[in-house]
């Protein structure tokens, strides 16, 4: 399995409340990526980032923001929680190699 | 813009049979990656197998075999000799050349193999 580690796996939280979400990878890989993905649907892009202090926007529209401080970190952060928000997401890294990338476990975020 | 469809949403198997999953896909470009992910219940998506368009060779992996035909954009993957523990969600990708940035995703298929 991948080193690519993402808490917290289950979170249940009200609206209006800030919440991030955590991604840490050890294999010293450059891209990182955060897909959303609905139960029974196809993975979304959302953000990605190509190495340090640098930060995109993916093919689908989200309030969260990322930031990228450190190779192998790559936090999400809502900062206000809303019913919406709630889904699966997964973060994943890739290494310059090639076009593989390995996902972490997931986060599943629920909006109450 | 590139699309993948997988048109079956999910399939049962008995263990130790056969089972091909379809994949179709849209594109104008020339030069691709095609993948299959596999993501069990709670766990890690992970790699199964990956297909470079250029190459008219169909990639194998052990028990994971793709049919490949790069006219009719068609990627299907077959699982020989069925196990429990392929029990999962399979995705089926497509990428362009130069960065999974790209990486389109269809939408999945929940294979169940049974004892």
């Amino acid at each position: 399995e991948a080193d690519i580690y993402q808490t917290p796996r289950y979170l249940v939280i009200g609206t209006g409340k800030k919440i991030t979400l955590e991604c840490s990878q050890t294999m010293g890989h450059d891209k990182m990526y955060w897909y959303q993905q609905d139960p029974g649907m196809e993975l979304h892009l959302i953000h990605y980032s190509y190495g340090v202090n640098s930060t995109e926007k993916g093919d689908l529209s989200s309030e969260s923001t990322v930031s990228r401080i450190r190779t192998e970190h790559f936090p999400l952060t809502l900062e206000s929680a809303r019913p919406s928000h709630t889904s699966q997401y997964l973060c994943a890294s890739e290494g310059s190699s090639g076009n593989t990338i390995y996902f972490g476990e997931g986060s599943w975020l629920t909006v109450v | 813009a590139q699309t993948v469809t997988q048109s079956q949403p999910e399939m049962s198997v008995q263990e130790a049979e056969t089972v091909t999953l379809s994949c179709t896909y849209d594109t104008s470009e020339s030069n691709y990656y095609l993948f299959w992910y596999k993501q069990p219940p709670s766990r890690q998506m992970i790699l199964v197998i990956r297909q470079e368009a250029y190459k008219q060779q169909n990639a194998t992996e052990n028990r994971f075999s793709v049919n490949f035909q790069k006219a009719a954009k068609s990627f299907s993957l077959k699982i020989s000799d069925s196990q429990l523990g392929d029990t999962a969600m399979y995705f089926c990708a497509f990428d362009l050349q130069g960065g999974s940035e790209k990486l389109v995703f269809g939408k999945g298929m929940k294979l169940t193999v049974n004892p």
